[in-house]
């Protein structure tokens, strides 16, 4: 069965360093997402991508979030100076489309600690 | 603003009880309304989806759950656990049919006793 897959499952970081999430959508989908889980708390959308570039962001997606296709297969989340309240886990998510009959699906997840 | 309760946020019951977890949502338009199970280690999967007709949706190992607009209520029940039903489970909205922006309950943590 096809799924989206995530590296690296747990990263620790100190404040300030850049990190990158990687992400490998399901190869027919199109649309890709990420959300986020601060511990204890809900689970967060963060941003949309579709055809190589944001369709949608959440307030908390700021100057310090970007995200990028670099090729046909990944799907990258970049965090440039993290601040230890980006520990969360983060979801990746694609799907083939848009519409009422199409499903997200989600990867495990990358746990991230900021230090 | 759109917002998604979970009531319950650890629940422990024995192997054959029944579960119901509740999940309310707040938003007065259409919605689409989802339950998602994480298994220790592993990605979130959808367990069951509503968009429209019947309020009562099944789904797969044996949920189901249903959607009372009255109450804007879609709580999902299973008849009987199993001790390989623990997990972490989330209720969704998406408010906005046609996108896949959902807004997430904080989750429930079953855990079920063998």
């Amino acid at each position: 069965e096809p799924e989206v897959t995530q590296t690296p499952s747990h990263q620790v970081t100190q404040m300030g360093q850049e990190v990158i999430l990687r992400c490998v959508p399901i190869s027919n989908h199109l649309y890709f997402y990420w959300y986020r889980q601060i511990l204890g708390q809900k689970v967060e959308f963060l941003v949309s991508f579709y055809n190589n570039e944001i369709s949608e962001k959440s307030e908390i997606f700021d100057d310090q979030f970007s995200v990028e296709r670099p090729d046909g297969s990944n799907f990258t989340l970049k965090i440039r100076s993290t601040k230890l309240e980006d520990s969360a886990m983060y979801f990746c998510a694609s799907s083939e489309g848009q519409g009422p009959n199409t499903e997200a699906f989600f990867g495990q997840g990358t746990r991230l600690t900021v230090v | 603003a759109q917002s998604v309760s979970q009531h319950n946020h650890h629940v422990i019951l024995s192997e054959a009880a029944s579960l119901e977890l509740g999940c309310n949502y707040s938003y007065g338009g259409t919605v689409n309304l989802f339950w998602y199970v994480q298994y220790p280690g592993q990605h979130l999967q959808l367990l069951l989806k509503y968009f429209s007709g019947d309020p009562l949706v099944k789904g797969i190992k044996g949920f189901e759950a249903e959607f009372i607009k009255s109450k804007f209520s879609f709580n999902l029940r299973k008849p009987s656990v199993q001790w390989s039903d623990t997990a972490e489970y989330f209720c969704a909205v998406n408010a906005r049919p046609g996108t896949y922006k959902y807004i997430f309950g904080t989750g429930t943590r079953l855990k079920v006793l063998a």
